[in-house]
């Protein structure tokens, strides 16, 4: 079955410091994998995507890994903020022979203090 | 200069009531989606479609009708609404299908049914 797990489910950390989200996934075939952020009550922006032949990908102070033959990829948030406060979104899109379809994970809930 | 729109932010209705919900994006893309995002923040795809038409439609209930009527357009229509669509509704758009194009959502609506 295609799915999508995250972990930790919630996260606290002081400002400053960094983390690492993991996204486990049992999708295959996957054409690309996403990292979404998404404040309490706004929509997901896009963090990075990337292919499965991508290892890294940085955007800021993220970086996302991807090891494909493992199925894992992780979110690293260098020197957080109070604004990195969010839900991050796992996303794996898996083709299909007429679209694509969009798996998500269930979310890592971020929440920096001072 | 809002990318990707939507109305109502809020709507508070009635069980069996029929409401509608307006997506908008002003940025010359091809795709536009509908997704739902349940109480414990499961974000999960409704529809997708790509220059007006479907090209997604995962296992929704006849109740929902999605309507194009341009490509920069995607309206949703609810009929007989239950309590159980009761939560967020995002709108989102890329420039074609979904691999390697990243998606712009929209604020969200918070559909409650009462």
């Amino acid at each position: 079955k295609n799915q999508v797990e995250q972990s930790p489910q919630s996260l606290i950390i002081l400002e400053g410091k960094n983390c690492t989200l993991q996204c486990n996934y049992t999708v295959s075939p996957f054409s690309n994998l996403r990292w979404y952020k998404q404040d309490t009550g706004r929509g997901p922006v896009s963090l990075t995507i990337m292919t499965f032949s991508e290892n890294t990908k940085s955007n800021g102070r993220y970086t996302a890994t991807l090891d494909a033959d493992t199925k894992q990829s992780s979110l690293h948030i260098t020197a957080s903020q109070l604004s990195d406060s969010a839900s991050y979104i796992c996303v794996v899109i898996h083709p299909k022979t007429s679209y694509d379809k969009v798996i998500f994970g269930p979310g890592t809930s971020l929440s920096v203090i001072p | 200069d809002t990318a990707v729109s939507q109305t109502p932010k809020y709507l508070v209705t009635q069980m069996g009531n029929d409401k509608s919900i307006k997506c908008e994006q002003n940025l010359g893309h091809d795709t536009m989606y509908w997704y739902k995002q349940d109480s414990k923040k499961f974000l999960k795809i409704m529809f997708s479609y790509n220059n007006k038409e479907l090209i997604i439609n995962e296992t929704v209930p006849n109740r929902f009708s999605p309507k194009s009527p341009d490509k920069a357009h995607l309206n949703l229509h609810i009929n007989s609404l239950e309590l159980g669509d009761s939560a967020v509704y995002f709108c989102a758009s890329s420039p074609s299908g979904l691999a390697g194009y990243e998606q712009y959502f929209g604020p969200g609506t918070r559909l409650t049914v009462t």
